[in-house]
């Protein structure tokens, strides 16, 4: 079966510390994505990887930083935490291409990083 | 950019009766997907059915259909006979051909009462 791990399901951190997000997938999929979900906003994409050490930013990079030094690892790194970006954080991968089979995202089961 | 819309924050149905989550998109692609996605309080995410936009034909998948209707942009959601496991968040998506990348709607909590 498919998998998206991420390495913690609740997090809590104090402002001003940096923060380190992981996920691992186990599809050898080219694609990676970081997304925030706050309530009322939906997601929105943060950053995105099609390859290893490549990266593009998403909606909102502003705060965020990635890396991608293996092809099955994704972190998002918050380099000095704020109040708000207090948010849950989700995971996913797909297959790179144009074909019917890379049109599914899979999702990890999220983080929920609270920031005090 | 392309954006996506819920209008519907939240919605509430029977158990065994139908509901329809509303969705609108704006782009100026011709060539693109559209996707709903369900989220239960576990916050896995699971892919409920997927729209080619160059096919006419309307998507199903068992108990879930869409009504997809290009020119107006429109994208919803209709589920029949509805159970107590299809309480969750539902997701609206866009994505162009060529473009990796999925846009959100807002979402639609939806309700179902025993």
């Amino acid at each position: 079966d498919v998998k998206v791990t991420q390495s913690s399901r609740y997090l809590v951190k104090r402002t001003g510390e940096k923060v380190f997000l992981e996920c691992v997938q186990d599809m050898d999929h080219e694609n990676m994505f970081w997304y925030r979900q706050d309530p009322g906003l939906g997601l929105r994409l943060i950053y995105f990887s099609y390859d290893v050490k490549m990266k593009e930013k998403g909606d909102i990079p502003e705060g965020y930083s990635v890396s991608r030094e293996k092809k099955e690892r994704f972190s998002l790194i918050l380099e000095s935490a704020s109040t708000n970006q207090t948010s849950m954080y989700l995971c996913a991968s797909s297959l790179w291409g144009q074909g019917v089979i890379n049109e599914k995202l899979f999702f990890g089961s999220g983080t929920q990083l609270s920031v005090l | 950019a392309q954006t996506v819309t819920q209008s519907q924050p939240e919605m509430s149905v029977q158990e065994a009766e139908t509901v329809t989550l509303s969705c609108t998109y704006d782009t100026s692609e011709s060539d693109y997907y559209l996707f709903w996605y369900k989220q239960p309080p576990s916050r896995q995410m699971i892919l409920v059915i997927r729209q080619e936009a160059y096919k006419q034909q309307n998507a199903t998948e068992n108990r879930f259909s869409v009504n997809f209707q290009k020119a107006a942009k429109s994208f919803s959601l209709k589920i029949s006979d509805s159970q107590l496991g299809d309480a969750a968040m539902y997701f609206c998506a866009y994505r162009s051909r060529g473009n990796e990348k999925l846009t959100f709607g807002t979402g639609t909590r939806l309700t179902i009462i025993p």
